[in-house]
């Protein structure tokens, strides 16, 4: 089936560690995305890329790296300098498009907590 | 930046009952989508509704983009329409989509 896999679904991260989560698609697309989301609050962007290679800080990019080495996989690495890293992580992709944005698509999410 | 808007925060509904979702948003925009949140995380697609109105199910939606704005309608509700339902809009040029806060929906069987 075609769609969007993250993994590990729960995550648990000492303090000190880096960890890193997978995001893999297989709709062809090209553009792929990052998100937090925290409690009772909206999505906030981490980072996304637009093709291989290539990608951008989002709004809340300190502490967190981020890969494109193929189109397929878009992972995201939650360093110790992520002060607050306890949240719901979910990963997006869409096509890309000139202007901007198309209909964004999204994995199940992982929950990562530091103990 | 572009500031989103929605209401009601939290709405609670008899299974059965009809209800309406606003999403304000405070500059132009060329994408908007609307999505659910089940209580599992995972957000599902519902609308990719810029402009104009679209329907499936019991759901529907309408977008007045020069007014800024769009609804979200659900008819006959089930006990399975819970969740949160999140609007995300998208200005021309940007490749980032900003969410609101969501509106908290339960429905009582």
């Amino acid at each position: 089936d075609g769609g969007i896999t993250q993994s590990p679904k729960y995550l648990f991260r000492k303090e000190g560690q880096n960890v890193t989560l997978s995001c893999e698609q297989n709709l062809n697309h090209d553009a792929m995305y990052w998100y937090r989301q925290d409690p009772g609050q909206g999505l906030r962007l981490i980072y996304y890329s637009q093709i291989v290679n290539d990608f951008q800080k989002g709004d809340i990019a300190e502490g967190y790296s981020v890969s494109r080495e193929k189109k397929e996989s878009f992972p995201l690495t939650v360093t110790s300098a992520q002060k607050n890293p306890t949240a719901f992580y979910l990963c997006a992709s869409s096509t890309r498009q000139n202007l901007g944005l198309s209909e964004a698509f999204f994995g199940q999410g992982t929950r990562l907590t530091v103990v | 930046g572009i500031q989103v808007e929605q209401s009601p925060p939290d709405l609670i509904l008899q299974e059965g009952a009809n209800s309406t979702l606003r999403c304000n948003f405070s500059d132009s925009v060329n994408n908007l989508q609307w999505f659910h949140q089940n209580p599992w995380g995972q957000l599902i697609n519902l609308f990719y509704i810029p402009s104009g109105t679209k329907q499936n199910g019991r759901l529907s939606a309408t977008t007045v983009a020069t007014e800024r704005y769009s609804l979200l309608y659900i008819s006959s509700s089930q006990t399975t329409d819970s969740g949160v339902y999140f609007c995300a809009v998208g200005g021309s040029g940007t490749y980032k989509y900003i969410f609101g806060t969501g509106t908290r929906l339960k429905v009582l069987a």
